[in-house]
């Protein structure tokens, strides 16, 4: 069974930083691009970042690009989000995501974690 | 990036009711398209990849079509558990955007 556990969300001051981290099972992690996925209160959803499998291919969101960096670690099955300069818009509940591809061709994000929650407030 | 306007913002429907909703890219993103439901204080649940792939273990009155701009979701005979909000997500290049989303709700 796919299994994705995000953790290391809370309340930060605005300015501050946080790492958010996800830990992956129930799938061979290292040959899947992973993302992170966002939902400000009340929101909609919205695309942050995503890494390929090798880790060396990363995108950003433009909101939080030079801000947000998303790496992986293969031997550990865990993807990572260090955010920094954090701003009150940025208050969300993070979502770490698969992506699953089909016939080699076609994806879209197939698993979903349950989301760890970001508060940005002084 | 690519613009994901999607309709309606809601709409409200009873049991049994067949529901469509609309999602139009501001650019050709060929098939690269999916559907995903959110219940309340859940995680999003992939309902449809390609703009027309059933994902699995999704039921068979839920379909997509459409390719190139313009993409619709069918919800042949609306269930009580269909009450949810659906979006739609284009991953034909990035920034990978979504739909506003659309709030289903009781008649």
């Amino acid at each position: 069974e796919v299994q994705l556990v995000e953790s290391g969300g809370g309340l930060v001051q605005p300015g501050g930083s946080l790492r958010l981290s996800c830990s992956a099972s129930g799938f061979t992690f290292s040959t899947y691009a992973m993302h992170w996925a966002r939902q400000a209160p009340g929101k909609g959803l919205e695309f942050v970042s995503v890494i390929s499998t090798d880790g060396l291919t990363t995108y950003y969101a433009g909101s939080v690009k030079g801000r947000f960096t998303i790496s992986r670690d293969n031997s550990k099955n865990t993807l990572y989000l260090h955010m920094s300069s954090l701003r009150a818009e940025d208050t969300a509940l993070y979502y770490c995501v698969k992506e699953g591809v089909w016939f080699g061709e076609f994806s879209a994000f197939d698993y979903w974690g349950q989301g760890t929650l970001l508060t940005v407030s002084s | 990036a690519i613009q994901m306007t999607q309709s309606p913002s809601s709409l409200s429907a009873s049991v049994g009711d067949r529901v469509t909703i609309t999602c139009r890219a501001s650019q050709d993103i060929r098939n690269d398209l999916g559907w995903y439901q959110q219940k309340p204080g859940k995680a999003p649940k992939l309902l449809i990849y390609a703009a027309s792939s059933l994902q699995s273990g999704v039921p068979s009155r839920f379909s997509g079509s459409g390719s190139g701009t313009d993409f619709t979701l069918t919800i042949s005979s609306l269930q009580p558990e269909d009450f949810a909000t659906y979006y739609c997500l284009q991953d034909y290049n990035y920034p990978y955007t979504f739909g506003q989303g659309t709030k289903v709700e009781i008649k």
